[in-house]
């Protein structure tokens, strides 16, 4: 158990919907990293955030937004699915502010888009 | 676009033998880390290694880093069924604060 926790772990929906994915990173990490995976990608860095502030951005699309709450947890929000949204949303966290450290990662949220 | 490519993409052996990933990535880095993945599951942190190391042990795993060639490999040694999983690298690509993963090696050891 790395102590990271995401909701919900399975999702079903439709296309044109909107969902939310939630993250509890570790007790005392500050940092939060979203990552989506699928067959034909891999591991995608999405975004990174840092005591609520974000810290940097990858290839994450328009209709998708994450925040970090003043508790730490984080959201991603994904808006106007499209069926190749389908895939595995991975939360990770540590206590740097700098990606020069290990990572502990959720064991992530199955988002089916039908 | 990815950081790192991971070769072989698949790789199968046998139960006793040793396995060897490898790891090509683009731009200067401040560190390299591997990762492994069960079917599914969460990635969980097997080693890092920085910039100014060159060969780096934990247990049956043995990391190496070439920076002029930009390039690391990941040895298994005496692989067991249950080593059976993906193995990805991680470079910060020189950013501080992404942490860019590879296409990933899917290893099987047949027991």
């Amino acid at each position: 158990d790395s102590g990271v926790t995401q909701t919900p772990k399975h999702l079903i929906t439709a296309t044109g919907q909107r969902v939310t994915l939630r993250c509890s990173p570790r007790s005392g990490d500050l940092s939060v990293y979203w990552y989506q995976q699928s067959l034909d990608q891999g591991l995608q860095f999405l975004i990174h955030y840092y005591n609520g502030e974000e810290r940097a951005k990858g290839n994450i699309l328009e209709r998708f937004s994450a925040q970090q709450f003043p508790d730490l947890h984080s959201e991603l929000n994904l808006s106007s699915l499209e069926l190749g949204d389908s895939a595995l949303y991975f939360c990770a966290s540590s206590v740097a502010a700098v990606s020069t450290g290990e990572l502990f990662f959720g064991e992530g949220s199955r988002l089916t888009v039908l | 676009s990815q950081q790192g490519e991971e070769d072989p993409q698949a790789l199968s052996i046998q139960e006793g033998e040793n396995a060897t990933m490898n790891c090509s990535y683009k731009t200067s880095i401040n560190n390299l880390q591997w990762y492994r993945q069960n079917s599914g599951r969460g990635l969980v942190h097997l080693i890092l290694i920085r910039s100014n190391e060159r060969e780096k042990h934990s247990g049956r795993l043995r990391v190496t880093l070439d920076t002029s060639k930009k390039s690391s490999s990941l040895l298994i040694t005496a692989s067991r069924a249950a080593d059976t999983a993906s193995y990805f690298c991680a470079t910060d690509a020189g950013s501080s604060y992404k942490l860019i993963f590879g296409s990933g090696t899917r290893l099987l050891v047949r027991p």
